[in-house]
């Protein structure tokens, strides 16, 4: 069973700190890793994708992976309370395929 | 470009009943995925089509099913509805099934059973 941790929170960071999202994935054999963010009552919207290990940098936004440690995990820096939202990992095990599979996401508040 | 388009928004069934959601994926994709979205069991892999072939399901029972059409559009049906199948569905798509592809989702189709 391929499995995709993350913790559910609550997380409450303030306005302007850094917010750090982290997720772990149980098959060495991942092979890309998305985070989304999902506001109540919304659908998914892509955050971030990255495929290599090390850091990739969007804005605000940074995603790390660490593929011997099997971690993957999401920066957001200067937060906005607009940044308040449920996190999702999204891991693709497997080549020639589009299967997502999801951890339970992490819920995450920019207090003012 | 517009995005993916999920009908209905909204379905109120009552038990017993059987229900058909559509997917229109963004222009130019041919990969669509389905997804169920519940409290409990987060958002969980339905199945997948590309070139009208169901390439992957995952692991729930037959009395889901679905398809794909000649211009990508996908409907996904469930039969029998149980109280069970009360969840968010969403429908995500990518230009072909790469691992590195990234997947786009709709709204998706708010299923409530009665």
């Amino acid at each position: 069973q391929k499995e995709v941790e993350q913790n559910s929170g609550p997380l409450s960071v303030p306005e302007g700190a850094i917010a750090s999202l982290n997720c772990t994935y149980s098959d060495r054999g991942s092979q890309s890793f998305f985070w989304y963010r999902q506001y109540s009552g919304k659908s998914p919207e892509l955050i971030m994708f990255i495929y290599s290990n090390g850091d990739k940098e969007d804005g605000r936004f940074t995603a790390q992976l660490n593929k011997a440690s099997q971690y993957v995990s999401l920066l957001i820096r200067d937060s906005q309370p607009s940044d308040s939202a449920t996190y999702l990992c999204a891991v693709n095990y497997r080549a020639g395929a589009q299967k997502l599979v999801f951890g339970q996401g992490t819920r995450l508040t920019i207090n003012p | 470009k517009a995005g993916v388009t999920q009908t209905p928004r909204y379905l109120i069934k009552t038990r017993g009943q059987q229900v058909t959601l559509s997917c229109s994926p963004i222009s130019g994709h041919r990969s669509v995925s389905w997804y169920q979205q519940t409290p409990g069991q987060g958002l969980q892999f339905l199945f997948e089509y590309f070139s009208e072939t169901q390439r992957n399901k995952g692991n729930f029972p037959g009395r889901f099913s679905g398809r794909q059409f000649s211009n990508s559009r996908s409907e996904m049906n469930v039969s029998t509805l149980e109280l069970g199948d009360s969840a968010l569905y969403l429908c995500a798509s990518s230009l072909v099934p790469r691992v590195y592809d990234t997947q786009y989702f709709g709204p998706g189709t708010r299923l409530t059973v009665l």
